[in-house]
């Protein structure tokens, strides 16, 4: 069965610093890869995704993500944090040959503290 | 990109009461999703809808306490039936047009039951 995990609730890192968001997932088949963030009382909002190509990709605000086929991974980045970037973090993964559909498995979830 | 229109935002409802979340989005979708987001946790399908078929319900959610409704391509409604202080969660209402596009998501409707 497909899977998500985030080891980590929490990140907490200073302004200006990078910051990484883990994610590792399992999956038969070739992964689909998206990370999105929730702002408190907002509903999800896309950062990223993978579908096929080239292995970091480039999303909203700034972040990127490197696709790591042989360990399983989809890490988050930003070179430079910014206060405004603290929110949660969900990495999710579809498996487009197994799900049947569109159905897309959440992580559950990192939240970022980026401190001024 | 699709805007997705979900009602209420919010709402504090009784136990034993019932209450209808309305999800409209702004062009013709296949596939409708909805979820449930606890406190301070991830997002747990519950189920998906299309047009002109029964939901299809994930695991530990059932259409008598879920029941949802997909009338068009545009609309769907999931009603939490019987309503306990359990079911207080956020639930959002999603669309995704391809396999390999990224979800689009209503601003959620935050449910209390007290």
């Amino acid at each position: 069965a497909q899977s998500v995990a985030q080891p980590e609730d929490q990140v907490n890192v200073a302004e200006g610093n990078p910051l990484t968001v883990k994610c590792t997932y399992s999956v038969s088949g070739n992964p689909y890869l998206f990370w999105y963030v929730q702002y408190p009382n907002r509903g999800l909002q896309f950062l990223l995704k993978y579908i096929t190509g080239d292995n970091l990709v480039k999303g909203s605000y700034g972040f990127e993500a490197e696709f790591n086929k042989s360990q399983t991974s989809f890490h988050l980045k930003k070179p430079s944090a910014l206060v405004s970037d603290s929110a949660l973090y969900f990495c999710a993964v579809r498996d487009p040959i197994n799900t049947g559909g569109f159905k897309t498995i959440f992580g559950a979830g990192t939240r970022l503290f980026v401190k001024a | 990109s699709a805007v997705i229109s979900q009602k209420p935002s919010r709402d504090i409802c009784q136990r034993g009461t019932s209450l209808t979340i309305q999800c409209q989005v702004d062009s013709q979708v296949t596939m409708m999703f909805w979820y449930r987001q606890q406190p301070g946790q991830s997002l747990t399908l519950i189920a998906t809808a299309n047009q002109g078929s029964e939901a299809t319900y994930e695991s530990g959610f059932v259409i008598d306490k879920f029941p949802i409704s997909r009338p068009n391509l545009t609309f769907s409604t999931l009603t939490v039936s019987n309503m306990s202080p359990e079911d207080s969660s956020i639930y959002l209402c999603s669309v995704d047009s391809a396999l390999n596009t990224e979800a689009f998501f209503g601003q959620g409707t935050r449910l209390t039951v007290v």
